[in-house]
């Protein structure tokens, strides 16, 4: 069975400018949650997404946003970059939802890089 | 205070020994939590999930959570070198009145177990 994929693995943006990340579960998981990990603030929770729907959140500002296809894969957008967005970002996926399962998998990761 | 808090490290152990990793929480209501391990360059992988009260093993790996006191602990027995990693805590918080789960994890603490 195939991994979790994310495209594209590096991304070099410059600030104001727009970006969408994807990502495709594992076939039959349902549920894709993102996060983002940047050496000084750790790992933290962006969102997840189940059967289309955001199920949960965390605090980030309305500058990022996802959404997730009726096939389970999911895009997330960061609008309007900053320096401060240059991270690694990471999705997983889950055959449920994420928070009541101890199966979740995560990709290899999409590199950001803010200029 | 922050919401998860972890011993950094770096905790060093010899290979046989048990290791015993630590975290403690800030929100009372909290009721689901994680254990996450991630070697370096790498993406986090779950190890553990558990919500309820007392010790949850899987094979080398014990889980603990003491509600009470507010922690959350991952024993490691017969330790061996592959097991040096980073490993994150993350405590499932709802946000009063929004219905969605916010998942905060720790700075996580690194192991090295020595041959």
């Amino acid at each position: 069975k195939a991994g979790v994929t994310q495209t594209p693995r590096y991304l070099i943006k410059t600030r104001g400018q727009q970006v969408t990340l994807s990502c495709s579960p594992i076939s039959g998981h349902r549920s894709v949650s993102w996060y983002q990990q940047t050496p000084g603030q750790g790992l933290q929770f962006l969102f997840e997404y189940f059967s289309e729907t955001q199920r949960n959140k965390g605090n980030f500002p309305g500058r990022f946003s996802g959404r997730q296809f009726s096939n389970s894969r999911s895009e997330m957008n960061v609008s309007t970059l900053e320096l401060g967005d240059s991270a690694l970002y990471l999705c997983a996926s889950s055959p449920g939802l994420t928070f009541s399962t101890d199966t979740q998998y995560f990709g290899p990761g999409t590199r950001l890089t803010v200029l | 205070q922050k919401e998860v808090e972890q011993n950094s490290g770096p905790l060093s152990v010899p290979e046989g020994a048990i290791a015993s990793l630590n975290c403690t929480y800030s929100d009372r209501g909290s009721q689901s939590f994680f254990w996450y391990r991630q070697y370096s360059g790498k993406s986090p992988e779950l190890i553990m999930f558990i919500y309820s009260n007392g010790d949850k093993e899987d094979g080398r790996f014990t889980a603990q959570l003491n509600k009470a006191s507010q922690y959350v602990s991952l024993l490691i027995r017969d330790s061996q070198p592959s097991d040096s990693a980073t490993y994150l805590c993350a405590v499932i918080i709802e946000p009063l009145g929004t219905g969605a789960n916010n998942l905060f994890f720790g700075t996580g603490t690194r192991l090295t177990v020595i041959p």
